[in-house]
């Protein structure tokens, strides 16, 4: 069964303290793996795509990486702006996404 | 650019009765797809269609419909309301639907008193 667990759950951090989010997946002919950020009350809003091991992609803050099982969202020197609940999914051989529950970040100033 | 455009942003239903929940996706996207996002869980997949035809159904009863337009805007539609229901109802377009991320709107609220 296609599936997707993040971890941890809630991370509390200071302003400036450097972190790694991640996403674990288990699916069959991986289509290509997103990650997303949702602050309250809002829609999803992309960030990345990844589609094979290995790949990785920045913008600003925020770093994205990929291997066969898992990706990781790191997070250098946050501020309090970069407090959401950020939000892993994966596509399969089939066109639905796949979502874990989320990692709620919050950054204390 | 527009984004994705939901509407309305918040309804107040009560069991039993129907609703139709609409969506305009980003221009030049011709897939859409619908989700139900519980609080505190990721989005749940309902339905995805593409120039028109439904491309992929999740894991909800029959009282969920929904269909596609030729302007490629959509409408879900749910019938016979329950509780359960009650949730951020989010709408999504992308370019193709396969491989390509996908955009959200705001989603609606659906409330079931």
């Amino acid at each position: 069964e296609d599936q997707v667990t993040q971890s941890p759950e809630a991370l509390r951090l200071q302003e400036g303290e450097s972190s790694s989010l991640n996403c674990s997946y288990t699916v069959s002919g991986l289509r290509g793996l997103f990650w997303y950020r949702q602050d309250p009350g809002k829609g999803p809003e992309f960030l990345f795509t990844l589609y094979s091991a290995g790949e990785e992609k920045e913008k600003e803050r925020l770093k994205a990486t990929l291997t066969k099982k898992e990706s990781f969202l790191h997070i250098t020197a946050p501020k309090p702006e970069d407090s959401a609940t950020y939000l892993c999914a994966v596509q399969a051989g089939n066109y639905q996404l796949i979502w874990g529950a989320g990692t709620k970040l919050i950054i204390k100033p | 650019d527009a984004g994705v455009t939901q509407s309305p942003t918040h309804l107040i239903k009560t069991r039993g009765q129907q609703v139709t929940l609409r969506c305009s996706p980003i221009s030049g996207h011709k897939s859409v797809s619908w989700y139900q996002q519980v609080l505190g869980q990721g989005p749940q997949f309902i339905f995805q269609y593409y120039e028109k035809e439904e491309r992929g159904r999740g894991n909800f009863p029959d009282r969920f419909s929904a269909r596609q337009f030729p302007n490629y805007s959509s409408e879900l539609n749910v019938n016979a309301l329950l509780l359960g229901d009650s949730a951020l109802y989010l709408c999504a377009s992308s370019q193709q639907g396969s491989g390509q991320p996908q955009h959200f709107g705001d989603g609606t609220r659906l409330s079931i008193l």
